[in-house]
């Protein structure tokens, strides 16, 4: 099983500011990684997907880069509603995994 | 539009079954076309159940499919999730999900909170 790390575990920023945070995965995933983004009390919605490639009606804020076993979402200027923990998932092989996700303020 | 929602038990007792049914509109489960499980224990990451694809071919977590059994019924739209044996640690947010075989969980239903207690 493919174990997935992020870090750090919390950020706080303000808003404006450039948020990056990282997920380490156990062995190669290629470039099949994914990020969500889950706000408190709601559901999780996919990001980025397969690294790079934005999800449906997402801003261009967001970007994934990577490849191998380190990857980096970043959120180019963050704000409020960005506030949220963020999981990354690979899709290498079975069982797909999560990692522990990184908690994001933005105050 | 692509909605999926969960239906079935709050409530299980340790050792029962549980069985969950998603009813999916706004697509059709062909052969590229995935709907799957998800769980989220309170507080904690999300962790992948299993797969049914439109072919009916199937993908389970191998710590758990022992336990698993997932079907389809695509004419009701339709997809059941059965897990024996279950333990309160297993008290979580189930979710049902859609996937293209070239995504990842690009849909999500607003999960059912199933509390496994005696």
């Amino acid at each position: 099983e493919i174990v997935l790390t992020q870090s750090p575990a919390t950020l706080s920023l303000s808003p404006g500011e450039r948020a990056t945070f990282s997920c380490r995965a156990s062995q190669s995933i290629a470039i099949y990684l994914a990020w969500y983004q889950q706000k408190p009390g709601q559901t999780p919605r996919l990001l980025i997907y397969d690294t790079f490639k934005r999800a449906t009606g997402i801003s261009a804020r967001f970007s994934g880069s990577g490849s191998g076993t380190d990857f980096t979402l970043t959120i180019s200027s963050l704000e409020p509603e960005d506030s949220a923990v963020y999981y990354c998932q690979h899709r290498q092989n079975w069982p797909w995994t999560f990692g522990q996700g990184t908690k994001v303020e933005v105050k | 539009q692509i909605t999926l929602k969960e239906s079935g038990p709050t409530l299980v007792k340790p050792t029962q079954t549980l069985t969950l049914t998603c009813t999916f509109s706004g697509f059709s489960l062909t052969s590229d076309v995935v709907v799957g499980w998800v769980r989220q224990p309170p507080g904690k990451a999300p962790e992948w159940l299993a797969f049914i694809y439109g072919n009916d071919d199937k993908r389970y977590s191998p710590s758990l499919r022992n336990r698993l059994t997932i079907t389809k019924d695509s004419s009701k739209k339709e997809v059941v999730l059965t897990m024996n044996n279950m333990d309160p640690v297993e008290t979580a947010t189930y979710y049902c999900v859609h996937r293209t075989t070239d995504t990842s969980f690009d849909c999500w239903g607003q999960g059912t909170l199933v509390t496994v207690s005696s």
